[in-house]
């Protein structure tokens, strides 16, 4: 069965960059209609943060598109998040997720 | 872009009761809409997919619909383990996801 693992750091400075992978186990991605991140501030709802399709193509949320880079290795066991120029407003769960399985989610906090 | 108006924001229902969940997008999108179930600190579950699918899995009470660009989620006999916050979420091949609002549904 599928499983999704996010890791990072889980404090950022402002001003700096966010990189958080997420480890594929028990199953291929590539099987998947699509992979990405999505991110949930504290207490608030879901927003989609970007991602990829089975294909190679890769979309991002116009409103972070500046700031966001998804990529995945070539063996399509872990994918990646970077996202630049943080500020306190990039504080959120992040998840990895395909449309059926989601990874348990990491705290990113951006603060001096 | 299209968006997803969910509603209502949250509600209060007694066990046994229907629920009912609702979700409008901004534009034709077919049947590509999912429903999410997210339980406290928890990630969110897919129930239904491709707006009338049960996932594998998931209990019959649950079920989805579609009419033009509205969408029903239904719980037909709230219990109390379905005390959580109800996501629809629409995707395409671009790919672009965007997610309702969210709907918070508490047990009376």
């Amino acid at each position: 069965q599928l499983q999704l693992q996010e890791s990072g750091p889980g404090l950022v400075k402002p001003s700096e960059t966010l990189s958080l992978t997420c480890t594929v186990s028990g199953g291929s991605i590539s099987s998947s209609y699509y992979w990405g991140w999505i991110r949930q501030p504290p207490g608030k709802g879901l927003e989609w943060i970007g991602s990829m399709y089975y294909s190679g193509t890769t979309n991002y949320n116009p409103s972070l598109k500046s700031r966001v880079t998804i990529s995945v290795d070539t063996s399509k066991t872990r994918f990646s998040l970077q996202l630049s120029s943080v500020t306190a407003a990039d504080t959120a769960v992040y998840y990895c997720a395909t449309p059926r399985t989601w990874g348990q989610g990491t705290l990113v906090s951006v603060s001096s | 872009d299209i968006q997803m108006t969910q509603s209502p924001s949250s509600l209060s229902a007694s066990v046994g009761d229907r629920v009912t969940i609702t979700c409008q997008a901004s534009q034709d999108i077919s049947d590509y809409l999912n429903w999410y179930q997210q339980k406290p600190g928890k990630a969110p579950k897919l129930l239904i997919y491709d707006a009338s699918n049960l996932e594998t899995g998931v209990p019959s009470r649950f079920s989805g619909s579609r009419s033009g660009t509205d969408f029903t989620f239904t719980i037909s006999s709230l219990q109390p383990e379905d005390l959580a916050t109800y996501y629809c979420q629409h995707y395409d091949n671009l790919p672009q996801l965007a997610f309702g609002g969210g709907t918070k549904v508490d047990i009376k």
